[in-house]
């Protein structure tokens, strides 16, 4: 079965950090790009960052570009986002996806087919 | 970036009722559309993808159309766990994609 688990979460106080990963299983984890994708609370889906299959190029919503970044270690399966110079208006469930077909991050024609179960992160003092 | 408007924001239903829930993109996406399902507390469920092509495992009530800048999903014969709040998603611009605000279908 193919799974995805998110784990780091937590409360930080603003200007802190927090390092989010996301285990995969069940499927060859370098085929395929990545997503963080977020939700404050009581509100709709944010795409944070992405990556291609493989550890390659990474992309950034302009809300977080230059305060995060996003890695994957293909020896463990798993995802990274590093979060830093955290902000309270970057609360929100964290959850990572897998895409449906593409290994590169910016295929045009792809969607979400799996996604974790999400992590909560809190920033507030 | 490309803005994607869902409507309406919310809509209710009765079980066996059929609903049309719309998504207008901002610029020409071609059908770089997906459909996806969310309850709360849980993940996003992919239910359509490329506009009109349905996901693995996924009921052949739901259906989508559309192409350009309108899309379509439909929801037939409406059944109790389908009440759920539902966003639209674009890969056009890949890889700043963009989601509706979400539709959330309540039971009347």
């Amino acid at each position: 079965e193919v799974q995805l688990l998110e784990s780091g979460g937590g409360l930080v106080q603003p200007g802190g950090s927090l390092r989010l990963s996301c285990a995969a299983s069940g499927y060859t984890f370098s085929t395929y790009a990545m997503s963080w994708v977020r939700q404050a609370p009581g509100k709709g889906l944010e795409w944070v960052s992405a990556i291609s299959g493989g550890g390659g190029s990474t992309y950034f919503a302009d809300s977080v570009k230059g305060r995060f970044t996003m890695s994957s270690d293909n020896s463990k399966n798993t995802l990274y986002l590093q979060m830093n110079r955290l902000r309270a208006e970057d609360t929100a469930v964290y959850y990572c996806a897998k895409t449906k077909y593409c290994t590169n991050a910016s295929c045009r024609n792809d969607a979400f087919d799996i996604w974790g179960h999400g992590t909560m992160v809190i920033v507030s003092s | 970036d490309i803005q994607m408007t869902q409507s309406p924001p919310s809509l209710s239903a009765s079980v066996g009722d059929t609903v049309t829930i719309t998504c207008r993109a901002s610029q020409t996406i071609s059908t770089s559309l997906n459909w996806y399902q969310q309850k709360p507390g849980k993940a996003p469920k992919l239910l359509i993808y490329a506009a009109s092509s349905l996901q693995s495992a996924v009921p052949s009530r739901f259906s989508g159309s559309g192409s350009g800048t309108d899309f379509t999903l439909t929801i037939s014969s409406l059944q109790p766990g389908d009440f759920a709040t539902y966003y639209c998603q674009q890969t056009y611009s890949s890889p700043s994609i963009t989601f509706g605000q979400g539709t959330r279908l309540e039971i009347k």
